[in-house]
């Protein structure tokens, strides 16, 4: 158990729908990190978070929006879900102090299959 | 041109072999550079930290970093059949952007 918690582990939906993802990180870790791993594009960076605030942002599509709140959880909701969003989506939290020696600490992820 | 290349293999060795796992990257502001080992349907998890050139000795797995030719490596020595996995390559800029770049992954097979 790496301590980075996701829910679901998987999730079925259909075309058009909107779901939200989950994400506790590591206790003590400040920062969320929201990734997408797809087999043609590989993993991917959606979004980062830190103490609640938005921090940087990567290829994240306008249907996709992030949060953290102050319990240091974050959402990732995906919205008019596509076919092609279909790919699992990791979590990963890191404290600043470790990124020299531990860099990120990954969730299991969440396989989303849209229908 | 992708900023990481990584050959996605697949790669078969027999055990006790040596692996060779490598990257090429294209964005010479890239200065922290990492090795992931990703087991089927899990998470990522770290396996080597570097910065800037050089190399890092852990065990079985060394890193290696050249920066002049924008090129690292990956070494495991005396592979075992646990290491069967795929293994990603990242790297990110300096400072406070602890975004990672990850190459595509590299899938080996360690035969008993």
């Amino acid at each position: 158990d790496s301590g980075v918690t996701q829910t679901p582990k998987h999730l079925i939906t259909a075309t058009g729908q909107r779901v939200t993802l989950r994400c506790s990180p590591r206790s003590g870790d400040l920062s969320v990190y929201w990734y997408q791993q797809s087999l043609d594009q590989g993993l991917q960076f959606l979004i980062q978070y830190y103490n609640g605030e938005e921090r940087a942002k990567g290829n994240i599509l306008e249907r996709f929006s992030a949060q953290q709140f102050p319990d240091l959880h974050s959402e990732l909701n995906l919205s008019s879900l596509e076919l092609g969003d279909s790919a699992l989506y990791f979590c990963a939290s890191s404290a600043s102090a470790d990124m020299r020696t531990r860099g990120y600490t990954f969730g299991s992820g969440t396989r989303l299959t849209v229908v | 041109q992708k900023e990481v290349e990584q050959d996605p293999g697949p790669l078969s060795v027999p055990e006790g072999a040596i692996v060779s796992l490598n990257c090429t990257y294209s964005n010479s502001a890239f200065q922290y550079f990492m090795w992931y080992r990703q087991y089927s349907r899990k998470g990522p998890e770290l396996l080597m930290y570097t910065y800037s050139s050089g190399n890092k000795e852990d065990g079985r797995f060394t890193a290696q970093v050249d920066k002049s030719s924008k090129y690292i490596s990956l070494f495991i020595r005396d592979s075992q059949p646990s290491d069967s996995a795929t293994y990603l390559c990242a790297m990110r800029g300096g400072g406070s952007n602890y975004k990672l770049t990850f190459g595509k992954g590299t899938l080996l097979t360690v035969n008993p």
